[in-house]
């Protein structure tokens, strides 16, 4: 099976440059994704690494080290908006079945 | 282009009861997803269907089950309700080959 792990709350003050962590196990690996979800709303897709190194996508950034079974989502220039749950999902089989981590919840303050 | 819509958005069944869930994937998306979300467990995979089949299934009781029509809409469909199974179900859809999947607003079931 598999397994993520996330920090389960994460502070920053608007501007600033956050980082949350995912750790993960698994037996396959296709690659690894993060999803943005708000309260009350459904999650959004922000980013997906099949490859080691960094991905950019305006104010996100995201990275994998799969030799460390390691990946995180970078988020730059905070604002208030960015204030949601963040998760981080992996792809270890055919299809599109993800495995999602429990979640990081970031809150911005000003 | 319309996103993923979900009906109902609300439903509240006793216990017992059977339900069934609505899906209607972005056009031109052939695999569909489901998710249940639930505080203490988080979110976690149900089952995807492509093309009529089920691709993948995740570990949940016989109960949970699921279908896809020839236009790729789903439902999927819960058998005697437990307690248990209240939470938020979602329903994801993708484009073949792509690993970006959209999310609709979600079914937010209560069982009582």
């Amino acid at each position: 099976g598999q397994s993520l792990e996330q920090p389960s709350e994460v502070t920053a003050v608007e501007g600033a440059i956050v980082q949350i962590n995912c750790t993960y196990q698994t037996s396959g690996f296709y690659g690894l994704s993060w999803y943005q979800q708000h309260d009350g709303g459904a999650p959004t897709f922000l980013s997906y690494n099949a490859l080691d190194g960094l991905e950019e996508t305006g104010r996100f950034s995201s990275f994998l080290s799969r030799s460390d079974s390691y990946g995180y989502l970078l988020l730059q220039e905070l604002q208030m908006k960015d204030s949601a749950s963040y998760f981080c999902a992996l792809s270890a089989g055919g299809g599109n079945k993800l495995t999602f981590g429990t979640g990081t919840q970031l809150k911005v303050e000003l | 282009k319309a996103g993923v819509t979900q009906t109902p958005r609300y439903l509240i069944k006793t216990r017992g009861q059977q339900v069934t869930l609505s899906c209607s994937p972005i056009s031109g998306h052939r695999s569909v997803s489901w998710y249940q979300q639930t505080p203490g467990q988080g979110l976690q995979f149900l089952f995807e269907y492509f093309s009529e089949t089920q691709r993948n299934k995740g570990n949940f009781p016989g109960r949970f089950s699921g279908r896809q029509f020839s236009n790729s809409r789903s439902e999927m469909n819960v058998s005697t309700l437990e307690l248990g199974d209240s939470a938020l179900y979602l329903c994801a859809s993708s484009f073949q080959g792509n690993n970006e999947q959209f999310f609709g607003p979600g079914t937010r079931l209560t069982v009582l």
